[in-house]
């Protein structure tokens, strides 16, 4: 079975500075996708940014970056220039190759301090 | 354009009563899906629609849950019986077509508290 792992429940960060939030995750699927979801206290989810798993390049999304190591089944999202409209829990997740359903982390709830 | 819409957005009842969680996807979305999100928890799947007919409801946590989506666009989470272990946010999604690649676009849940 596929699993996802957030080892961080908390995190910090000051306005403007930058934030790496790290996911490993472990599955036997060759093909497969890797996706960072924002969630506001409103409590909807918000796609932040996806990774094919095919894809040597790491994905890039105006602010947000990822490092994607796939040997070491590793998916961290990195936070250049933090927003206070940043502040929320970031869920990592990921759906295997035929697959269509989204199997989360934990969470990691990022504070940006003003 | 509208999103993905969910009502109620909180949903108080006792243990052993009835309720009914109602979603409304994207327009022309034939996918949908229905998460749980217990406190602290990340969303865990339940059932995944392709248009009318539910394609995957391994997710369901026991024959008290039930789905439907008979026309291909709203869906019903049905609950009976419910017990204090139910209590959790119940999101649902929808995507324009099944491919593992497609963003899933989140309503903002429904509240289930059982007493």
């Amino acid at each position: 079975a596929q699993t996802v792992t957030q080892s961080q429940p908390e995190m910090s960060v000051q306005e403007a500075e930058t934030v790496t939030l790290s996911c490993t995750y472990d599955t036997s699927e060759s093909d497969y996708y890797l996706f960072w979801y924002k969630q506001p206290p409103s409590r909807q989810m918000i796609l932040v940014i996806r990774q094919e798993a095919y894809k040597q390049q790491n994905a890039t999304e105006n602010r947000f970056s990822v490092n994607f190591q796939k040997a070491a089944k590793s998916f961290s999202l990195k936070i250049s220039d933090s927003q206070l409209g940043d502040a929320a829990m970031y869920f990592c997740a990921y759906i295997g190759g035929s697959n269509y359903k989204l199997t989360f982390g934990k969470g990691t709830l990022l504070t940006v301090n003003p | 354009g509208a999103g993905v819409s969910q009502t109620p957005s909180n949903k108080v009842t006792e243990k052993g009563k009835y309720v009914e969680l109602r979603c409304d996807p994207i327009s022309g979305h034939t996918a949908l899906y229905w998460y749980r999100q217990s406190l602290g928890q990340g969303p865990e799947f339940l059932i995944y629609f392709q248009g009318t007919g539910a394609a995957d409801d391994s997710g369901l946590p026991n024959d008290r849950f039930f789905a439907v989506r008979p026309e291909g666009s709203v869906s019903t989470l049905k609950i009976q019986r419910t017990e204090r272990g139910d209590s959790a946010v119940y999101l649902c999604a929808s995507s324009p077509l099944y491919a593992p690649y497609n963003e899933q676009f989140f309503g903002p849940g429904t509240r289930l508290t059982v007493l």
